[in-house]
């Protein structure tokens, strides 16, 4: 089993306060790094999906990096708002596993207080 | 509308007694997932599929079996077996030619055993 570790375990924030969380991955055998988003009583949604050392993504106020020679991808959300409120998931898939299998960390709890 | 969906959304069984849970999707994917996920644990993998008639165990496959008879239905039953099986259940889909592609979530089962 792949370890995917992921920090803060819960983050609580104000209305207008930048955010970032981070998650950690193994290194070697690198093929994919997912974020998604999961908010109470709906299914987790995909955010990004990044497979390339250096990539950033953005959507909204939401973006992220990714850096796969040291193993760790960085979440920010910009201003935040009390709708950003869910819990992030990072998961990842190396190349050794079988096509399609993702390693997931437990999540950052993220809360916006208005 | 394309999507994923499982039944029933609570599930209530005695200690014992096998169960069924139900996962279905029409978006034409390939693959399919059962995860498990428990309070302050990330979502494990319990068993996947990337084809008709064809399935993996995943991290925690003990006590439970799945069959994939058709593309579309990927039923989970959990056993007598299976020590701790009140949990939040969640089932997935994915186009799978590469470990790049998202995966699809459904809205979940939440299992209690008594």
């Amino acid at each position: 089993i792949l370890n995917v570790e992921q920090s803060p375990q819960s983050l609580h924030v104000q209305e207008g306060d930048s955010t970032n969380f981070t998650c950690s991955f193994p290194s070697s055998n690198f093929y994919a790094l997912h974020w998604y988003r999961w908010e109470t009583a709906k299914s987790p949604e995909a955010l990004f999906v990044m497979t390339l050392n250096g990539d950033e993504k953005k959507k909204g106020r939401i973006s992220a990096t990714l850096n796969t020679k040291e193993g760790y991808s960085y979440l920010y959300i910009k201003g935040s708002q009390p709708e950003d409120s869910a819990t992030y998931l990072c998961a990842f898939s190396d190349r050794g596993s079988t096509l399609g299998r993702l390693y997931f960390g437990r999540g950052t709890q993220l809360t916006v207080w208005p | 509308d394309g999507g994923i969906t499982q039944s029933p959304k609570y599930l209530f069984r005695k200690e014992g007694q096998n169960v069924t849970l139900s996962c279905e999707q029409n978006l034409n994917h390939d693959a399919m997932y059962w995860y498990r996920q428990d309070p302050g644990q990330g979502l494990r993998l319990i068993y996947y599929s990337q084809i008709v008639n064809d399935f993996q165990k995943g991290d925690i496959a003990e006590g439970y079996s799945v069959s994939r008879e058709k593309k579309e239905s990927f039923p989970l039953t959990v056993t007598s077996a299976q020590k701790n099986p009140t949990a939040f259940y969640l089932c997935a889909s994915s186009i799978v030619r590469t470990g790049s592609n998202e995966q699809y979530f459904g809205p979940g089962t939440r299992l209690t055993v008594t």
